[in-house]
């Protein structure tokens, strides 16, 4: 099975800006969660989809935005982009079938903003 | 609420020698438990979990942890280190059916295996 894609894999945009990731879960994973990573926060949970559906939100301004198809790819959305956005977006797909609880993180987005 | 806790944020070993990283969570509901590693450059490669049963779980490339809910810990260990092994790890938990697929994350420990 193949896994979980993000494009683009790197990525440099101005301040201002706004920015588009996008991400295919593995096949048959309907559910997909966004992940920002920096060296001064760690790892902080964005959002979570599941059928199209904003299933579980983080503490991040509403500048980040994401959806869901009916195939279960996602992309996410940064508007108005500032310095601190700059970071490395990971995307993780799962089952969600409450049976199994892994996610399944793909290679990430790096962002950087000038 | 749930948190993780890493004991330490470098960890050095001889290659050969047991690697041992520590994990400490807390969670209101019955926790899952992830151990995650990353190499640079690359996303998270999942490494072992714990949800339910045997507290003992074993993973891939010779790593297993434990899971001990008196002491809300769950160390990871391998016997013998690697070079390969030299990479950043993240402990992480969910609250499985409560909180959907939602990871919270320790802040990671670098390990690095001296030859």
């Amino acid at each position: 099975k193949a896994g979980v894609t993000q494009t683009p894999r790197y990525l440099i945009k101005t301040r201002g800006q706004q920015v588009t990731l996008s991400c295919s879960p593995i096949s048959g994973h309907r559910s997909v969660s966004w992940y920002q990573q920096t060296p001064g926060q760690g790892l902080q949970f964005l959002f979570e989809y599941f059928s199209e559906t904003q299933r579980n939100k983080g503490n991040f301004p509403g500048r980040f935005s994401g959806r869901q198809f009916s195939n279960s790819r996602s992309e996410m959305n940064v508007s108005t982009l500032e310095l601190g956005d700059s970071a490395l977006y990971l995307c993780a797909s799962s089952l969600s079938d409450f049976v199994s609880y892994e996610q399944y993180f793909g290679p990430g987005t790096r962002l950087t903003v000038t | 609420a749930q948190s993780v806790t890493q004991l330490g944020s470098h960890v050095s070993v001889s290659e050969g020698a047991l690697v041992l990283l520590r994990c400490n969570y807390s969670s209101s509901v019955p926790p899952y438990l992830f151990w995650y590693v990353q190499y640079p450059n690359q996303g998270l490669q999942l490494l072992l979990k714990y949800t339910t049963g045997a507290t003992l779980v074993k993973g891939i490339n010779g790593f297993e942890a434990e899971f001990k809910k008196s002491e809300t810990s769950f160390h990871l260990t391998k016997p013998s280190a690697h070079m390969s092994d030299a990479a950043e790890y993240f402990c992480a938990v969910s609250g499985g059916e409560t909180s959907g697929s939602r990871l919270t994350f320790g802040e990671g420990t670098q390990l690095t295996v001296n030859p």
